[in-house]
């Protein structure tokens, strides 16, 4: 089934360390997004990309880092994780379609981040 | 950048009333609207969109109008239910030829339907 996927859902993890948090997505979309979100809270743009070896900063601005090696995934790693950074991450992708149909952007399940 | 207010915060309405949620624009070059709804502890979905060529989209008890001039847009949800509370984000964005630009979020409104 096509959808996106997060993993882990849940970490918990210790100041200092460093993490990957991964996203894939199977719907064959081109853009992908990161976003952090407090519960129920705004969402913040972080990082996003257009295409792979295309990536840029968002509104929000972050420690974290992404990469785009390959068109379905689309990783987020903080190099040193501090208890700022405890949060709900979130993943998305959208589709470019030169017509005037759909661009709605899919969201997958989150990441809940706790830095101890 | 894109700037985008949304109001009220939280809302509370009884079961079977109207709610109606406001959002303002910054960008005039702004031509994508569109709506999401979070559910507690779930992911954003997309409940309605409309462009900028259009003034109002309905899609059964949920309807969206667009005041390009005044640079705003609204929700409407009718006859509510118990399922509709959740967390609803308006947002915008510029679209053009390579599709749609980054969306900018509204801060989110907490509905609470009261049985």
């Amino acid at each position: 089934e096509a959808d996106i996927y997060q993993t882990p859902r849940y970490l918990v993890i210790g100041t200092g360390k460093k993490i990957t948090l991964e996203c894939s997505q199977t719907m064959g979309h081109d853009k992908m997004y990161w976003y952090q979100q407090d519960p129920g809270m705004e969402l913040h743009l972080i990082h996003y990309s257009y295409g792979v070896n295309s990536t840029e900063k968002g509104d929000l601005s972050s420690e974290s880092t992404v990469s785009r090696i390959r068109t379905e995934h689309f990783p987020l790693t903080l190099e040193s994780a501090r208890p700022s950074h405890t949060s709900q991450y979130l993943c998305a992708s959208s589709e470019t379609l030169y017509s005037t149909a759909t661009d709605t952007q899919y969201f997958g399940p989150g990441t809940r981040l706790t830095v101890l | 950048g894109e700037n985008v207010e949304q109001h009220p915060s939280t809302l509370s309405v009884q079961e079977g009333d109207s709610a109606v949620i406001k959002c303002t624009y910054s960008d005039s070059a702004s031509n994508y609207f569109p709506w999401y709804k979070q559910e507690l502890g779930k992911r954003p979905q997309l409940i309605i969109d409309i462009r900028s060529n259009v003034g109002e989209k309905k899609d059964q008890r949920i309807a969206v109008t667009l005041n390009k001039t005044a640079k705003h847009f609204s929700l409407h949800i009718t006859e509510t239910q118990p399922e509709d509370s959740a967390v609803y984000f308006c947002a915008a964005s510029i679209r053009s030829n390579f599709g749609n630009e980054k969306l900018t979020f509204g801060t989110g409104t907490r509905l609470t339907i009261i049985p």
